[in-house]
């Protein structure tokens, strides 16, 4: 099994402030997904990284994939308040197959 | 905006008990998987299902599970003997190609 692991767990800020999240592994992945989950509902689909060392960006969150496609970062620059959620990192070795996903980092921004 | 669609979004059974969720999936969708989430744990992989077929499974999707697409629609988990362990949100998911999943929002199954 290989396992992701994302750090920190919990992260809490000031809105304006800017965060990054890791997702680590010691196995290299055909490609890495970040997901968005709140309370009660199912994690929803922010971006897939596929080609090691890229980089995607969607309005003030940019998304890294390691050079060797083990790990992944999230870096949200000004953070707001509608930004609190849970997010899920999950790798897949297949284009099409199951997901290994990561326990999560809790973000909260205050205002 | 598509969606994957689950019912019940609730369920409470008894020990012992059959349960069946249910899922739609998005229409031109080809892969189809179940996960479940046990309060404050990971996401967790259960099983996938291509061309009418179990394409994979893990080590919790065991004999008391099974899935179906009986209408070319619906997409069905049936646990068979439910147990106490088994309540946890159970998520549908599919996917067109890879770029990515579509989840549903889940079912939360407890099993009292």
């Amino acid at each position: 099994t290989q396992l992701l692991e994302q750090s920190p767990q919990f992260l809490s800020i000031q809105e304006g402030e800017n965060l990054t999240v890791y997702c680590n592994s010691s196995s290299v992945f055909s490609s890495l997904q970040w997901y968005r989950q709140e309370p009660g509902e199912g994690p929803v689909l922010l971006v897939t990284v596929v080609t090691g060392g890229e980089v995607k960006k969607l309005k003030r969150l940019t998304f890294q994939f390691g050079d060797a496609r083990k790990d992944s970062s999230l870096h949200i620059t000004a953070a707001q308040p509608g930004d609190t959620g849970l997010y899920l990192c999950a790798g897949a070795t297949d284009s099409w197959g199951k997901l290994q996903f990561g326990a999560g980092t809790q973000v909260v921004v205050t205002p | 905006e598509p969606e994957v669609t689950q019912t019940p979004s609730h369920q409470v059974t008894q020990m012992g008990q059959e349960v069946i969720l249910r899922c739609v999936p998005i229409s031109n969708h080809l892969y189809f998987y179940w996960y479940r989430q046990i309060l404050g744990q990971k996401v967790e992989f259960l099983v996938s299902f291509y061309n009418n077929e179990i394409s994979e499974k893990s080590e919790i999707f065991d004999d008391q599970f099974s899935v179906e697409r009986p209408d070319g629609s619906n997409f069905t988990l049936k646990i068979r003997s439910t147990k106490l362990e088994d309540s946890a949100m159970y998520f549908c998911a599919s996917q067109r190609d890879a770029e990515g999943y579509t989840f549903g929002s889940g079912t939360r199954l407890t099993v009292v």
